[in-house]
């Protein structure tokens, strides 16, 4: 069964740099997306591709079956789920990871 | 620009019963995808339409079906509702048809199934 696996949880100070790994099994997808969930709120795109990128404070990088995002200076308000999804090439859908809940310490 | 919305925010059923859920797509986006997001999970894509068709669906029976209507706007059924049902619904509108995988999601749909 073709999956996306990334950490449960994350623990990190205030300025820190947080990385969030994430790898995948699934054989025919490419891009990464990494989405920010605030509970009730939409789930919301940080940043995506095939290549590494930057948006923001946020930075992912790219190899064919992993991707990081790093958030740089890390707030308390950053504090949330982040989800890594891959694009399933001819399939119509992105595949989920579970979530990484990120706490942050003042 | 308005995004995604999603309608209503929570909702319980009786096991056994139907339930709708509505999706308003953001602005100018064409395409409509369906996640359902258990407790602790990630979203599992249920399915997606285009141009008022079903586009791709993922491993879900066919008790789950949906619409997709001129105005892009979109409904998910849900029919002889389980316990396991329960959970959070996902609309995602994307632009450009379904060449475009950058979706933008709505804020979902609480469903509890007692």
């Amino acid at each position: 069964k073709d999956q996306v696996f990334q950490p449960s949880t994350v623990a990190s100070s205030e300025g820190a740099v947080v990385e969030i790994f994430c790898n995948h099994s699934v054989s025919n997808a490419y891009n990464f997306f990494w989405y920010l969930h605030f509970p009730g709120c939409a789930p919301r795109l940080l940043v995506k591709g095939s290549k590494p990128s930057q948006q923001g404070r946020y930075n992912m990088t790219y190899e064919r079956f992993s991707s990081s995002l790093l958030i740089l200076q890390v707030r308390e308000a950053d504090a949330a789920v982040y989800y890594c999804a891959v694009e399933v090439c001819n399939d119509y859908k992105l595949s989920f990871g579970a979530g990484t809940t990120v706490t942050v310490r003042a | 620009e308005t995004g995604v919305t999603q309608s209503p925010t929570h909702l319980i059923k009786t096991r056994g019963q139907q339930v709708t859920l509505r999706c308003s797509s953001q602005s100018g986006h064409n395409t409509v995808s369906w996640y359902q997001q258990a407790l602790g999970q990630g979203p599992q894509f249920i399915f997606q339409y285009y141009r008022e068709e079903e586009n791709g669906r993922g491993n879900f029976p066919p008790r789950f079906s949906g619409l997709q209507f001129p105005n892009y706007s979109s409904e998910l059924n849900v029919n002889a509702l389980e316990l396991d049902d329960s959970a959070l619904y996902l609309c995602a509108s994307s632009p450009l048809g379904a060449a475009s995988w950058e979706q933008y999601f709505g804020p979902g749909t609480r469903l509890t199934v007692t």
